[in-house]
């Protein structure tokens, strides 16, 4: 069975600093993999995905996460963390033919300083 | 292009009160999820719809809860009678095919909280 597993349940950054948010996952078959963002008192948003090209993907807001298979991971990267991007951030996991049905990670609630 | 709608976005009820909450999919989106999410258990898969069908419903806590999904366009959680463990934010979201490749739309959520 496929899942997902967040490192650290919160991280703190400085304002310009990079953010990685580390995301690995357990699946017998190449997944497609996602990130979401939820603002407080929001929904979640897709933030970008991965679904079998390009191993390096982008995604809104800066934001870009790369794929390896090698080591199960798809960790969530910027290069320069702005006030703006203080949230909860969750990586997911879904199988081909599961009918869209998504794995969610425990949630990483960023946090960045002035 | 709208969004998942959800209402109502907050809903305050007394223990024991039926509560029915209401989720709009994205048009032409044939999958339908219902989350739950607490700040104890986190995003919880309630249960999903493929074309309308009930598809998993493994996640629905216990016979209280139900759900629908009468057409395309419109779906139901209801729960009856409610009780103050209930109280969470509820998710529904939306996908298109079956494939799992284009991930899932959220809507704003309804905030539920049973006295």
């Amino acid at each position: 069975a496929q899942s997902v597993t967040q490192l650290g349940s919160h991280v703190s950054v400085s304002e310009g600093a990079l953010v990685l948010l580390r995301c690995n996952y357990s699946s017998s078959v190449p997944p497609y993999l996602f990130w979401y963002v939820q603002y407080p008192n929001q929904g979640l948003q897709l933030l970008l995905k991965y679904t079998s090209a390009a191993t390096l993907v982008k995604g809104i807001n800066g934001f870009e996460a790369e794929f390896k298979k090698s080591e199960t991971s798809f960790h969530l990267t910027k290069p320069s963390a702005h006030m703006s991007d203080a949230a909860e951030y969750f990586c997911a996991v879904s199988l081909y033919n599961q009918g869209g049905k998504l794995i969610f990670g425990q949630g990483t609630e960023l946090s960045v300083k002035p | 292009d709208a969004g998942v709608i959800q209402s109502p976005r907050h809903e305050v009820t007394e223990m024991g009160q039926e509560v029915t909450l209401r989720c709009k999919p994205i048009s032409g989106h044939n999958s339908l999820f219902w989350y739950r999410q607490t700040m104890m258990r986190g995003l919880e898969l309630l249960i999903y719809f493929n074309n309308n069908v009930p598809i998993d419903d493994s996640g629905m806590p216990e016979d209280r809860f139900s759900a629908k999904m009468p057409n395309a366009s419109f779906s139901t959680l209801k729960i009856q009678p409610s009780e103050p463990r209930d109280s969470a934010v509820y998710f529904c979201a939306s996908s298109k095919g079956s494939g799992g490749a284009i991930g899932q739309y959220f809507g704003p959520g309804t905030r539920l909280t049973v006295l």
